[in-house]
């Protein structure tokens, strides 16, 4: 978990409310992720960016949003869009030079449940 | 299509016991492979990869795995098992294309070690 903090651990919300997840890193990695776990589910990814000011939908991207203004940052919201949006949040990164060799490093996650 | 495939949902073996846990895939051109391992309400933790040269890769905390291209598996093996080994354990894959970063994540392997 070294490097990667996300705040807070854990996070209570009512339906219909948005609410921001935080995840920063200070391992001076490019790429950083967004994945939900879903028991039996694995882990399914949400987005993730590659570089500063740019990211790319996942798989179940919708219901959430994401923004990429620094390069230790990249914070979720999970909108009153979604529809399920109990669940574990883990947030990611990796940095090394050669996208092959490209390792993902996980922080220690959030679980949201919304009442 | 991409995959990846973790077999059993569970493990069990006994305390000092060799432990496999089983990880086929689908991808097409060469594999990355993966391994990270889960505690209880923790973000995942790498363990190893394969990128290429022996298909025996040493990693963390004892473990090993073996890449075996023609059965395209690259099973997650420790030859003395500890009940603290007892975690949810991942596999994944990267396809090698351009300037992929994405991992295809298998659904996870429960491990209990009983002592």
């Amino acid at each position: 978990d070294g490097g990667i903090t996300q705040s807070p651990k854990y996070l209570f919300r009512k339906e219909g409310q948005n609410v921001t997840l935080s995840c920063e890193q200070n391992l001076n990695h490019d790429a950083m992720y967004w994945y939900r776990q879903d028991p039996g589910q694995g882990l399914r990814l949400i987005y993730y960016s590659q570089i500063v000011n740019d990211f790319q939908k996942g798989d179940i991207a919708e219901g959430y949003s994401v923004s990429r203004e620094k390069k230790e940052s990249f914070p979720l919201t999970v909108t009153s869009a979604q529809k399920n949006p109990t669940a574990f949040y883990l947030c990611a990164s990796s940095g090394e030079q050669t996208p092959s060799t490209d390792t993902q490093y996980f922080g220690p996650g959030t679980r949201l449940t919304v009442l | 299509a991409q995959s990846v495939a973790q077999p059993e949902d569970q493990v069990n073996v006994a305390e000092g016991n060799p432990l496999t846990v089983k990880c086929t895939y689908s991808v097409s051109g060469n594999p990355y492979l993966f391994w990270y391992v889960q505690y209880p309400n923790r973000g995942l933790q790498f363990l190893l990869k394969y990128i290429t040269g022996d298909n025996l890769v040493k990693g963390s905390y004892g473990f090993e795995a073996e890449f075996n291209k023609s059965q395209t598996s690259f099973h997650l093996k420790k030859p003395s098992a500890l009940v603290s080994d007892s975690a949810l354990y991942f596999c994944a894959v990267r396809e090698n294309a351009g300037n992929n970063r994405k991992l295809i994540w298998g659904l996870g392997t429960s491990l209990a070690v009983n002592p």
